[in-house]
């Protein structure tokens, strides 16, 4: 099975502060990978798909990029209303895997 | 616009099996795929399967043995059946849409709540 290891687990960080997470993939995964946003008693939401292209709707301070097997996703100027959890989807191979998750919240 | 709606039982006992049906509108099951993913009360988010456009599927295979999801296009609906659940399998069963870019999931429903207990 393909890890996703994502990191931090969890981040504290200010208004307008810039935010990257991470994604390390145990193989290639090409791009095939997403990242999602989870608020609490809510479904996930898409963020950004292919890797590093921005979904429908979703404002410009968020984008995604790859460096091998490294994915990041960057915010960069943190808003309220960016708290939740983000995680990395995997779907290159069977089991198709997510990031165990971050949490991030305002300082 | 896409909608995605999961019905089901809220409370299962354990041996039991698990019938899920997800109702979908503003697109078409055989354009898309759907896909079943699971999440465990404050855990993390699971893949379980998924039925193609198609009507091909795949499953994970840490629950292959006991899952099955199958289709009723007529009725845009996707089943998901889980045999010999156990408390375990106790958690937030969302379906969600394959999108068009690597079939990544694109539309989520707004989950269902599965509880397996004596």
């Amino acid at each position: 099975d393909i890890q996703m290891t994502q990191s931090p687990a969890s981040l504290s960080a200010s208004l307008e502060e810039i935010v990257t997470i991470t994604c390390q993939a145990s193989q290639d995964i090409g791009n095939w990978l997403a990242w999602y946003q989870q608020k609490p008693g809510k479904s996930p939401q898409l963020l950004i798909h292919s890797a590093t292209r921005l979904a429908d709707g979703i404002p410009s301070r968020f984008s995604g990029s790859r460096s091998g097997t490294q994915y990041s996703l960057k915010i960069s100027r943190l808003q309220v209303e960016d708290t939740g959890i983000y995680y990395c989807l995997q779907r290159y191979s069977n089991p198709w895997t997510f990031g165990g998750g971050t949490k991030l919240e305002l300082k | 616009q896409v909608q995605l709606e999961e019905s089901g039982p809220g409370l299962m006992q354990p041996s039991e099996t698990l019938s899920l049906t997800c109702t979908v509108s503003g697109f078409s099951l055989t354009s898309n795929g759907v896909g079943w993913v699971r999440q465990p009360l404050g855990k993390g988010l699971v893949w379980m399967g998924t039925i193609w456009a198609g009507g091909s599927t795949n499953y994970n295979s840490a629950v292959q043995s006991r899952l099955s999801i199958s289709r009723d296009t007529s009725k845009s609906q996707v089943f998901l059946k889980m045999n010999s659940l156990q408390p375990e399998d106790t958690g937030t069963y969302y379906c969600a849409r394959q999108g068009v870019y690597y079939g990544l999931f694109d539309y989520w429903g707004q989950g269902v709540m599965v509880t397996v207990s004596s």
